[in-house]
């Protein structure tokens, strides 16, 4: 099956820089990739996807790239702001699969 | 999100004791999925549903059982309940492999 990597497990930023988090996955086949935001205690929340047939997503101050290629993916925060600090989770599925693969998680805290 | 429910939201049991978690949801999605969350381990599958009398295992099936008689109902049941299944449990479901929609999570905790 799927296995998706994440990294880092946790990222530190002063508020306003930018932050990076960045997934691999091993299936070719897998062609939608979500990215879940999770505030403590909170549900998971999808912020933003992305498809095979795409290269970039934005969405205001958030960003993702995908790189079929190198099979990797990334989700990038601009402009932080302490209401972003969560745990983010990407995952990779087919279409026309039946399951999501998620990574592990990135606890992201923005210092203010 | 109200459109996806789960109950109890806390649970406290004992070892050995059945318990039944309940999911519900009111978009008729097809999809429906049962996942655990444990520090260090992200969200494990543990099993899903592609529509009503349709299931299958996901990553850690191990002593748990499902069902879904309705298509608005996903319930788990933990048939003897172990130290190791403390844990948040979460219900999602999905249109076909679209936005996942998860439950507000139900907090398990065995004794």
């Amino acid at each position: 099956g799927e296995n998706v990597e994440q990294h880092p497990s946790t990222l530190s930023v002063q508020e306003g820089d930018s932050a990076v988090i960045k997934c691999t996955y091993s299936d070719s086949a897998s062609n939608y990739f979500p990215w879940y935001k999770q505030e403590l205690g909170k549900r998971p929340q999808l912020i933003i996807d992305i498809r095979s047939n795409v290269g970039e997503k934005k969405d205001q101050r958030i960003a993702v790239t995908l790189n079929k290629t190198a099979k990797h993916f990334s989700l990038h925060i601009t402009e932080t702001q302490p209401e972003d600090s969560a745990v983010y989770f990407c995952a990779a599925s087919m279409v026309s699969g039946n399951q999501f693969y998620f990574g592990t998680g990135t606890s992201l805290t923005v210092i203010p | 999100d109200a459109g996806i429910t789960q109950s109890p939201r806390y649970k406290i049991t004992e070892t050995g004791r059945q318990v039944t978690l309940m999911c519900h949801q009111t978009w008729s999605h097809s999809y429906m999925f049962w996942y655990r969350q444990d520090l260090g381990h992200g969200l494990r599958l543990i099993y899903y549903s592609a529509a009503a009398d349709i299931t299958d295992k996901g990553e850690v099936p191990d002593g748990y059982v499902v069902s879904r008689s309705k298509t608005e109902n996903f319930p788990l049941t933990l048939e003897s309940a172990t130290r190791s299944q403390t844990s948040v449990y979460f219900c999602a479901s999905s249109e076909r492999m679209n936005t996942q929609y998860f439950g507000p999570g139900t907090r398990l905790t065995v004794l």
